[in-house]
C-alpha cells in the first residue's frame, strides 16, 4: 500500500451512526493529520496527532494512532448529513517538510 | 481564527500563458507551502519555503514553477507557461514552526487551462 492509504474508499451510513475510517502508512512518521474536504472545496484541518500520542479527541471526532501497526483511525460519532465529505490522512516524516496525503475516504451520511 | 487567504478562487487561462497564484499566509507563520490536487486525485506536495528560500520541492515543481515572497505578507506561485495538465486546485498552506506544528491550508485556487 502507499504511504497514507485510507480505507474504506467509500462509506455510506445513516445519520446518527458512527463512522470509522482507517489510514495506513509505511514509514516512521513525526505526526499525522486528518483533513476533511467537501466536494471541490478546500482542506479543513481536523486533528493532528503526534507520534508519541495514542489518542486525541475533538468534539465528535476521535483519532487513534498505533505506530507499531503504522495505522490511524478517525471515528466520527453521531454522524450528521453535514459530515458528508472526503476525509484524508496526511503523514510527515522527520527531516522533511512535506505531508503525504492518502487517497481519502468518501463519507456519505444519509438523512 | 486566523486564516490563509488565496486569490483568485478560480482562474481560467490559455495554454502557454503565465499565471500567478496568490496567498496571504497567517501573519506569524514562518513556513509556507504549495500543494495541488488534480480533480479526483490525491493532494500532492509541490514546494516548501522558509527564510526566503525553497527548503524542499517535489519532482512536479520543475523549471516552469517558481515561488516568491515579494513582500512581508504575500506568497506567490508562478507557472511560467501553463499546460493543460496544470489544471488543478492549488492550495497554499502555512505553519508556525514547520511540520511538527501542522499546517493551515487556504481554500484553494481552481486553475483551469484551456
Amino acid at each position: 500500500s502507499q504511504q497514507g492509504e485510507e480505507d474504506p474508499q467509500a462509506l455510506s451510513i445513516q445519520e446518527g451512526e458512527n463512522a470509522t475510517m482507517n489510514c495506513s502508512y509505511k514509514t516512521s512518521i513525526n505526526n499525522l493529520q486528518w483533513y476533511r474536504q467537501n466536494s471541490g472545496r478546500g482542506l479543513v484541518h481536523l486533528i493532528l496527532i503526534r507520534s508519541n500520542e495514542r489518542e486525541k479527541h475533538s468534539g465528535r471526532l476521535r483519532v487513534t494512532l498505533d505506530t507499531s501497526k503504522k495505522s490511524s483511525s478517525l471515528l466520527i460519532t453521531a454522524s450528521r448529513a453535514a459530515d458528508t465529505a472526503s476525509y484524508f490522512c496526511a503523514t510527515v516524516t522527520s527531516g522533511t517538510y512535506k505531508y503525504i496525503f492518502g487517497t481519502g475516504t468518501r463519507l456519505k451520511v444519509l438523512a | 481564527e486566523p486564516e490563509v487567504t488565496q486569490t483568485p478562487s478560480h482562474q481560467v487561462t490559455q495554454m502557454g500563458q503565465e499565471v500567478i497564484l496568490r496567498c496571504v499566509p497567517i501573519s506569524n507563520h514562518l513556513y509556507f507551502y504549495w500543494y495541488r490536487q488534480i480533480l479526483g486525485q490525491k493532494v500532492e506536495f509541490l514546494v516548501s519555503f522558509y527564510n526566503n528560500e525553497i527548503s524542499e520541492k517535489s519532482e512536479i515543481f520543475d523549471d516552469q514553477f517558481s515561488v516568491e515572497r515579494p513582500d512581508g505578507s504575500n506568497f506567490t506561485l508562478k507557472i511560467r507557461s501553463t499546460k493543460l495538465e496544470d489544471s488543478a486546485m492549488y492550495f497554499c498552506a502555512s505553519s508556525e514552526g514547520g511540520t511538527p506544528y501542522g499546517y493551515t491550508f487556504g481554500s484553494g485556487t481552481r486553475l483551469t487551462v484551456v
